[in-house]
């Protein structure tokens, strides 16, 4: 079955780089994705990146996908406390009306002042 | 434009009994999806439907019923809750995608948190 895993925890020094990995099972999947989700918030969608892709940047956000090893990584740069929250990778199958997303368990990412 | 909206916020039950969640969106969106939110396990899907009239289990429905009552609205039902289904529920509709007009990309509603006591 459709598997997706974390790190659950990453801690880092505000302006340093984060870099958050995730591994995932179905090689169908045509997206992937990042969501952030704040304290006794919802998900906010961060990013995604198309499976043909190997690299899209979005200012401080860099996603790094390895098709051949299904691993997705989300690389924030100049970390501020503000990006202090859970970080959940996804991956999409199906596909059109009846697109499911399976998530990962979710990395809690702290930035130490 | 609210997007999607969950209510109640919080709720606190006592097992065996019964309640809907509600969500609604905004944005004249087809598919909509329940997830559960777990400690540990990230989001697991509950139900979801892909369109007006239609709707199908996830990856954990036993417990709960949906409705998709129009294009706007689709509720979640426990008939009988229990404490495992303490947990805080999000509702998704598709967030408006950039490639082809693809539209797999889902927006979340702030959640409801319950606990069954």
């Amino acid at each position: 079955g459709e598997d997706v895993e974390q790190s659950l925890f990453l801690s880092v020094r505000e302006g340093d780089s984060s870099v958050i990995n995730c591994t995932y099972t179905d090689s169908s999947s045509t997206y992937l994705y990042w969501y952030k989700q704040e304290p006794g918030a919802g998900l906010q969608l961060l990013t995604y990146i198309f499976s043909n892709m190997d690299m899209k940047q979005d200012q401080r956000l860099t996603v790094l996908l390895n098709k051949k090893d299904k691993h997705l990584s989300l690389r924030i740069a100049d970390t501020q406390t503000g990006d202090s929250a859970i970080y959940f990778c996804a991956e999409s199958i199906g596909g059109g009306a009846t697109n499911k997303l399976i998530f990962g368990t979710g990395t809690l990412l702290a930035v130490q002042p | 434009n609210a997007g999607v909206t969950q209510t109640p916020k919080f709720q606190v039950l006592k097992t065996g009994q019964s309640m809907t969640l509600q969500c609604a969106q905004d944005m004249n969106h087809n598919s909509m999806y329940w997830y559960r939110q777990d400690p540990g396990m990230g989001l697991r899907l509950i139900y979801y439907s892909a369109s007006e009239g239609t709707t199908d289990k996830g990856e954990v429905p036993n417990g709960y019923n949906v409705s998709r009552l129009n294009k706007r609205e689709f509720s979640l039902r426990l008939e009988s809750a229990a404490p495992s289904q303490t947990s805080v529920y999000f509702c998704a509709s598709p967030y408006p995608g950039t490639s082809g007009g693809r539209t797999d990309t889902q927006y979340f509603g702030p959640g409801t948190r319950l606990t069954v006591l």
